[in-house]
Parts: C-alpha cells; structure tokens; sequence
C-alpha cells in the first residue's frame, strides 16, 4: 500500500509556543490530505480538509487561525499548532488520499503534549 | 443514531479462533467500504476496501459488503496475537471524507 510518513511522532512544547507537523506521501501524489486528531479510546475526528494549493477546509469548531494548514505541493501537508495550550495535547494524525480513489492512507501520528 | 454503527467490544478470543467484526450503517450514499487496524499510539493501517457489495480475500482476511442490508464485515482466519489492536471500519460515498465507526478492541489470547 501507499506509504505516508509523518515527522514528528512525538513532540513536548511548553504552552504558548508553536508546534508544525509534517506529513509527506512517499509514493503517490496526495491530491487531497486530511488531519485528524484522535483522543484516548476514542475513533478518529476530521479536523481539516485541505487540497493542494488551495485554502483548507475546517471542520465546524475547529479554529482555522488555531490549526493552520499548509498543503503547498502533492506530497507534503503542514499542521501547525500555534500558541499551544495543555488542552491541544492529543494525539494528531493525518492521511493522504491518492487522485479520485477514495481510500486514505494514513501517517503514524503525532503525539503532542503541552506542558 | 450514528451514521456508521460498531461494537466497540472489548473482544477476546484464542489464538487460531475465527474474529466477526462488523458494522451497520444507514446512508445508502456510501459505496467504498474500509477496513483499518490500529495499534496503540499508531496511526490506522489500511487491511481491506471494497467498492460495493461483494466479497474480496486477502491471506487471512475477509471483507463483505452487503448494501441491501447496509451492513458490512471483516472475518480473521487463524488469529494470531499480533492481531491484537483496535479495527476500525470506515465508508464514503461521493465526498472523500471518511465516516469512521467507533472501533473494536480486539485481543488474541496465545
């Protein structure tokens, strides 16, 4: 299956500093990506929704100006959590989804704490 | 209601038993039926799609959709330890985005 890499999988920041993660195809073009976040025991939400070159589509309560998304070429998409607050610690994954296939294939995550 | 129903378990079975899991669902717009595992602390791995109803093998793993009844399964043959993660079924329609089930905790006993 197709292969996506996301870097890091693990990341402490203290509160109020930014945090980016990356999240790369390495073998397909991803012309859609999809962020995630994902609580303890609980199934994945959809945060965003973002095609390349274009502005991310944002899930109802999720702040665009909180999570920003950059998807500036086929194979790579950003997360970036600005200003982090404890209450951003979670567990983020995101997946890439090959042209017109209809199935997502997803990185390893990215597990964030906020002191 | 949700839209994509799944019993959450905890399921236990004994290595080399036969895993049933399944979901329900009630948009008839769905037609791309996924099945996902995931370990702890991973991001979910991709076992089976199926477009449609029907039937499709791979190895031990078994995915059935069955439209009409809105109803969809995943059957593991010999059942190992490393099976032991949470499955999670996941469906779309023509918007690419996913409608995940809540997920089976599944535990193969050795």
């Amino acid at each position: 299956g197709a292969v996506v890499s996301q870097h890091p999988s693990w990341v402490i920041c203290k509160s109020g500093t930014s945090v980016k993660i990356e999240c790369r195809s390495l073998d397909f073009q991803a012309t859609t990506m999809f962020w995630y976040r994902q609580f303890p025991k609980q199934s994945l939400m959809l945060m965003a929704t973002s095609n390349e070159g274009s502005k991310a589509t944002y899930e109802q309560g999720v702040e665009k100006d909180k999570f920003l998304i950059n998807h500036a070429s086929l194979t790579l998409s950003t997360l970036t959590v600005t200003s982090a607050h404890p209450e951003d610690s979670s567990f983020y994954i995101c997946s890439g989804e090959e042209g017109g296939k209809n199935i997502q294939y997803f990185g390893a995550g990215t597990r964030l704490s906020v002191l | 209601q949700k839209e994509v129903e799944q019993d959450p378990g905890p399921l236990s079975v004994p290595e080399g038993a036969i895993v049933s899991l399944n979901c329900t669902y009630s948009n008839s717009a769905f037609q791309y039926f996924m099945w996902y595992r995931q370990y702890s602390r991973k991001g979910p791995e991709l076992l089976m799609y199926t477009y449609s109803s029907g039937n499709k093998e791979d190895g031990r793993f078994t995915a059935q959709v069955d439209k009409s009844s809105k109803y969809i399964s995943l059957f593991i043959r010999d059942s190992q330890p490393s099976d032991s993660a949470t499955y999670l079924c996941a469906m779309t329609g023509s918007a690419r985005q996913l409608t995940f089930g809540s997920g089976t905790q599944l535990t193969v006993l050795p």
